[in-house]
């Protein structure tokens, strides 16, 4: 069973500091890495992806991917109350329609 | 308006009967996909599908059967054999295989056994 795996939290920041959201995945096969933001009792969101090792950044998001630790963040700079939401982890395998996602990690920022 | 229509919103199931989902999709995308979600849990993949009268099982397709019939459309039978079934249902599309290739999601069916 291919497993991704994210601290569930919940992870407490202050508003405008630097949230970073972890994700570890077995699957060495796995090309490209995305994330999602879910509120509760909503669907997922894409906030980015990357399939490149290093940093991919987007407005106040910078995805990390390092494929030989099989690992890939999220930063979140400046948060807000706004961001506070459920974020998933999607690693999708090379030349597959296949998105497999983790559990979650549950964020509040504090105003 | 485009985008993908899941139906319906809230949906109440008998313990034995069985029960259709429905999703629909007008962005012309080849894959379709259906995860369910238990309360503070991630997405578990049911089923997908890459192409028209072509299906894939997925990690969790016990007690549930899907159809293909045409692109826009990739219905999810709840069948008596589901035990559990009570979750929130997510129906999504892709575009293809391509590395950045994202799925969009619809906005869910809850479903509750009663």
């Amino acid at each position: 069973q291919k497993e991704v795996e994210q601290n569930s939290g919940p992870l407490s920041v202050p508003e405008g500091a630097i949230a970073s959201l972890n994700c570890t995945y077995s699957d060495r096969g796995s090309q490209s890495f995305f994330w999602y933001r879910q509120y509760s009792g909503k669907s997922p969101e894409l906030i980015m992806f990357i399939y490149s090792n290093g940093d991919k950044e987007d407005g106040r998001f910078t995805a990390q991917l390092n494929k030989a630790s099989q690992y890939v963040s999220l930063l979140i700079r400046d948060s807000q109350p706004s961001d506070s939401a459920t974020y998933l982890c999607a690693p999708k395998e090379l030349g597959t329609y296949k998105y497999i996602f983790g559990t979650g990690t549950r964020l509040k920022v504090l105003a | 308006d485009g985008g993908i229509t899941q139906s319906p919103k809230y949906l109440f199931r008998k313990e034995g009967q069985n029960v259709t989902l429905s999703c629909e999709q007008n962005l012309n995308h080849d894959a379709m996909y259906w995860y369910r979600q238990d309360p503070g849990q991630g997405l578990r993949l049911i089923y997908y599908s890459q192409i028209v009268n072509d299906f894939q099982k997925g990690d969790i397709a016990e007690g549930y059967s899907v159809s293909r019939e045409k692109k826009e459309s990739f219905p999810l039978t709840v069948t008596s054999a589901q035990k559990n079934p009570t979750a929130f249902y997510l129906c999504a599309t892709a575009t293809g295989g391509y590395p950045g290739a994202e799925a969009f999601f619809g906005q869910g069916t809850r479903l509750t056994v009663v």
